[in-house]
């Protein structure tokens, strides 16, 4: 039982570049998410989605792209990267989301530096 | 505004020692919290998690208090260890299902 698993775990791009973090998680859960950590700072919502089919929009959307064609999978796409998303960037999934108030469990990040 | 956060950032402490990490929250809806750790390079992890109807929860050597008058929640870690250090913060979701996290506080064990 891997949990979740974020790959790659550290990438640099130029300036207009597009790039598609990976998320997967093996744990059947219908609730996914992606946040993005920048120093000082909270944890951010980017996307999220309830389950295989549905996505919405968190606190900080624009920029990026998701998908959920799988339960297992829920990759977050950078359109054309700017400095400003230079971050760590974290999946997170959970039995209900937030709506269930279950707790989320995150793969380790990825380290996105944009040049 | 409706923000969660704490109220030191960063915590040092003796090894052996009980360490106290609090959390203040201005939303009054919110009826769920949760503590998260999070160590150097690695993503957060769950420690315990309380409800709104609660006021205290336990934990292996963890405690959770809830002071829903005065909005402040606080994650006390008894014998604190050098595998304690990590960064600590405070989630919240309000009954609207609006999600905050704190920025966190770092914890420091020394030996």
């Amino acid at each position: 039982n891997a949990g979740v698993t974020q790959t790659p775990k550290f990438q640099v791009l130029k300036t207009g570049q597009s790039m598609t973090l990976q998320c997967a998680q093996d744990m059947n859960h219908e609730y996914m998410s992606w946040y993005r950590q920048d120093p000082g700072m909270g944890l951010r919502l980017i996307h999220y989605s309830v389950g295989a089919g549905i996505t919405d929009q968190g606190e900080v959307p624009n920029g990026y792209n998701v998908s959920r064609s799988t339960t297992e999978d829920f990759p977050l796409r950078l359109l054309s990267a700017a400095p400003s998303q230079t971050s760590v960037y974290f999946c997170a999934s959970s039995y209900g989301g937030i709506y269930s108030n279950q707790p989320q469990h995150f793969g380790d990040g990825t380290r996105l530096s944009i040049l | 505004g409706e923000s969660v956060g704490l109220h030191l950032p960063t915590l040092s402490v003796q090894e052996g020692d009980n360490s106290i990490i609090n959390c203040a929250y201005s939303n009054s809806a919110s009826d769920y919290f949760i503590w998260y750790k999070q160590e150097s390079g690695k993503g957060p992890q769950f420690i315990i998690d309380i409800r709104s109807n609660m006021d205290k929860r336990q934990g292996q050597r963890v405690t959770v208090l809830l002071n829903k008058t005065v909005k402040h929640l606080s994650l006390q870690i008894a014998a604190t260890q050098p595998g304690d250090s990590a960064v600590y913060f405070c989630a919240e979701i309000s009954n609207d299902y609006k999600l905050s996290f704190g920025a966190g506080t770092t914890v420091t064990v020394r030996a």
